[in-house]
């Protein structure tokens, strides 16, 4: 059984498309994070929601929206795709703030 | 900002040990991590230190951690092909409510047979 699982692995689009990545995790967590991997490496969070709740919120373009339908679930919606949105998207949760992150395989996107 | 930095690249021959280090500039930094990424992969929990102590030991893994430098490393003794990987350092804050993880740059380790 995948602990945080996410939706598609791989995804290709046009500039201006707006495309969604889906996020579920059965560990039975109450934080879930976003996490952006640029060609670099260089991993930066985007947002992080506590039991459905928004409790950071990275400098994000807003065309960068999560959304969590219930704390299992943290799924990212990106608007008007530019070249830039170009990287690995990683899902990851949280139970106790033990800093041990539970992270999901990523979901590659890449930006024509 | 917290700032967490890391040499980029390190290729040690196998049976050999391995050090990556990694310094931070967080002094309220509670909490330092050791993170791998295999490739294709997402990152996984290897070991963690708190702020109080100098060193922790988990088999083949020592970490060091001098507070006063904020200077972190991980030893990986008798390093073997499967260790290859990317290796991130991290801290957490432990005050406020939006607590959150700042990587370090990422280390990728290249074991040479």
């Amino acid at each position: 059984d995948t602990a945080v699982s996410q939706t598609p692995k791989y995804l290709v689009t046009q500039m201006g498309n707006d495309k969604s990545i889906k996020c579920e995790q059965n560990l039975g967590h109450d934080t879930m994070y976003w996490y952006k991997q640029d060609s670099k490496k260089f991993l930066k969070i985007m947002f992080s929601y506590n039991n459905k709740e928004l409790i950071i919120n990275e400098t994000v373009p807003n065309r960068f929206s999560p959304k969590s339908p219930d704390k299992a679930h943290l799924n990212l919606h990106i608007n008007s795709l530019e070249l830039g949105d170009s990287a690995v998207y990683f899902c990851a949760s949280s139970q106790e703030w033990t800093g041990e992150l539970f992270f999901g395989e990523g979901s590659r996107l890449t930006v024509l | 900002g917290e700032d967490v930095e890391q040499s980029l690249f390190l290729s040690v021959r196998e049976g050999d040990s391995s050090v990556i280090n990694c310094t931070y500039t967080d002094s309220s930094s509670t909490y330092l991590y050791w993170y791998k990424q295999e490739p294709g992969a997402g990152l996984q929990l290897l070991t963690y230190i708190f702020s109080n102590m100098d060193m922790k030991q988990d088999q083949r893994l020592t970490v060091l951690l001098n507070k006063k430098d904020k200077h972190l490393s991980l030893r990986i003794a008798d390093t073997q092909t499967g260790d290859s990987a990317i290796y991130f350092c991290a801290e957490s804050e432990s005050s406020g409510s939006a607590r959150q993880l700042t990587f370090g740059s990422g280390t990728q380790l290249t074991v040479l047979p």
